[in-house]
């Protein structure tokens, strides 16, 4: 079984840039997480859905961050403008339902903004 | 202060040492525990999950719960190079999809 699938694996943009990242939950996995880690930090989340709805994103910054989750697949996460202070590992995650605890991390996306 | 606190490390021990790892926590709410592995430039992996105190055992991992005094910890007996990575602990009090991660500890096993 194919698990969490990113792209791209890394990113380094200019400050001011747009930027955006692609996750592949795993199949049948209705719960879809997009966490972001700092370097020698724990992965903080930023949004999650439940199929195609976003049920908690109180802590994605909605200035500039913005994601979607279209059919309840697949999801996009898209920073605009990036700031320096966005340089992290962005992760993606799944699990068959919030209340499974079980997640499933992908390999992640390191964003450099420069 | 965090809700969920580990010492940053690096833990080094030799080959076939018994590592010990720990993470304290303030929310008493807190009552499923998990255990992330993560090698450099990789995702979390799903090591150890326990709900509620106790002891759980899986090949040459321990996970163990304390909820009393809000501590868990993870052994890993026989230790191998390979273990070398940073190992997370995260929890949850249940709420859908809610888990507060530590920082992390990175553990090195020298030959």
């Amino acid at each position: 079984e194919a698990g969490v699938v990113q792209s791209p694996r890394y990113k380094i943009i200019e400050k001011k840039q747009p930027v955006a990242f692609w996750c592949n939950p795993i199949s049948g996995h209705n719960t879809l997480y997009w966490y972001r880690q700092n370097l020698g930090q724990g992965p903080e989340l930023l949004i999650r859905y439940e199929n195609e709805e976003a049920v908690d994103d109180s802590q994605l910054p909605k200035d500039r961050f913005s994601a979607e989750r279209l059919k309840g697949v697949d999801s996009t996460l898209k920073i605009q403008p990036a700031e320096l202070g966005d340089s992290a590992v962005y992760l993606c995650a799944s699990s068959l339902g919030a209340r499974n605890t079980e997640a499933f991390f992908g390999q992640g996306t390191r964003l450099t903004v420069v | 202060q965090k809700e969920v606190e580990q010492d940053p490390g690096p833990l080094s021990v030799p080959e076939g040492a018994i590592v010990s790892l720990n993470c304290t926590y303030s929310n008493s709410a807190f009552q499923y525990f998990m255990w992330y592995r993560q090698y450099s430039r990789k995702g979390p992996e799903l090591l150890m999950y326990t709900y509620s105190s106790g002891n759980k055992e899986d090949g040459r991992f321990t996970a163990q719960v304390d909820k009393s005094s809000k501590y868990i910890s993870l052994f890993i007996r026989d230790s191998q190079p390979s273990d070398s990575a940073t190992y997370l602990c995260a929890m949850s009090d249940g709420s859908w999809g809610k888990f507060q991660f530590g920082a992390g500890t990175q553990v090195v096993v020298t030959p």
